[in-house]
């Protein structure tokens, strides 16, 4: 099966300035999760979906990123505008819950963005 | 909220020997309990997994130990390959919550 999907892979703007990144998940995938993951830390989960509503977004910064996923498949994820501390790599992950209890996760290659 | 500790942060073994990685979580009610290796500029990808009512799971080179009363788990890497070199991270969840991620170990396998 065609693993996660994320464009674009690199992305270099200034402060200030919008950019938005584009996931799309394993088919047949209902939950989707948005990663910030910042150089030499772990994963930190900003956005979870399950089809195309929201189950988790208590750590997505409201005031300069918004998430969706509309249609329950694709999602987008921006950020406006910009700030020197969002350079990290986005990461999506999807899964399936097909094995009961276990949250396995799928991760996509993620766009590493730098803001200059 | 969950919180996850992971130690070392760095390791190094000669190539043959045996990594060990320890995490500690927080929540009691965490029932899930995922390693993920993400080798330099990849994804992470999943390595191995165990649920809270299983004390030990073995993957060829690779084993999971879980003791729910101390709340911390190990992974444990034998027969240490150059390949093997990468970071690992460890995770904890509750159900169908969110995974709540280590701060990552980099093993490096000396040849």
């Amino acid at each position: 099966e065609a693993g996660v999907a994320q464009s674009p892979r690199y992305k270099i703007i200034e402060k200030r300035q919008s950019v938005a990144f584009w996931c799309n998940p394993i088919s047949g995938h209902a939950t989707l999760y948005w990663y910030q993951q910042i150089l030499g830390q772990g994963p930190k989960l900003l956005i979870q979906f399950q089809n195309n509503g929201v189950v988790d977004d208590s750590q997505l910064p409201k005031d300069r990123f918004s998430a969706e996923r509309l249609k329950g498949v694709d999602s987008t994820l921006k950020i406006q505008p910009a700030k020197l501390e969002d350079s990290a790599v986005y990461l999506c992950a999807s899964s399936s819950r097909l094995r009961a209890g276990y949250n396995e996760q799928f991760f996509g290659p993620g766009t590493r963005l730098t803001v200059l | 909220g969950e919180n996850v500790e992971q130690h070392p942060s760095t390791l190094s073994v000669q190539e043959g020997d045996s990594a060990v990685i320890k995490c500690t979580y927080s929540d009691s009610a965490s029932n899930y309990f995922p390693w993920y290796k993400q080798e330099l500029g990849k994804r992470p990808q999943l390595i191995i997994d165990i649920r809270s009512n299983v004390g030990e799971k073995k993957d060829q080179r690779i084993a999971v130990t879980l003791n729910k009363t101390a709340k911390h788990f190990s992974l444990h890497i034998t027969e240490t390959q150059p390949e093997d070199s990468a970071v690992y991270f460890c995770a904890a969840s509750f159900g169908n919550e969110k995974l709540t991620f280590g701060t990552g170990t980099r093993l490096t396998i000396i040849p």
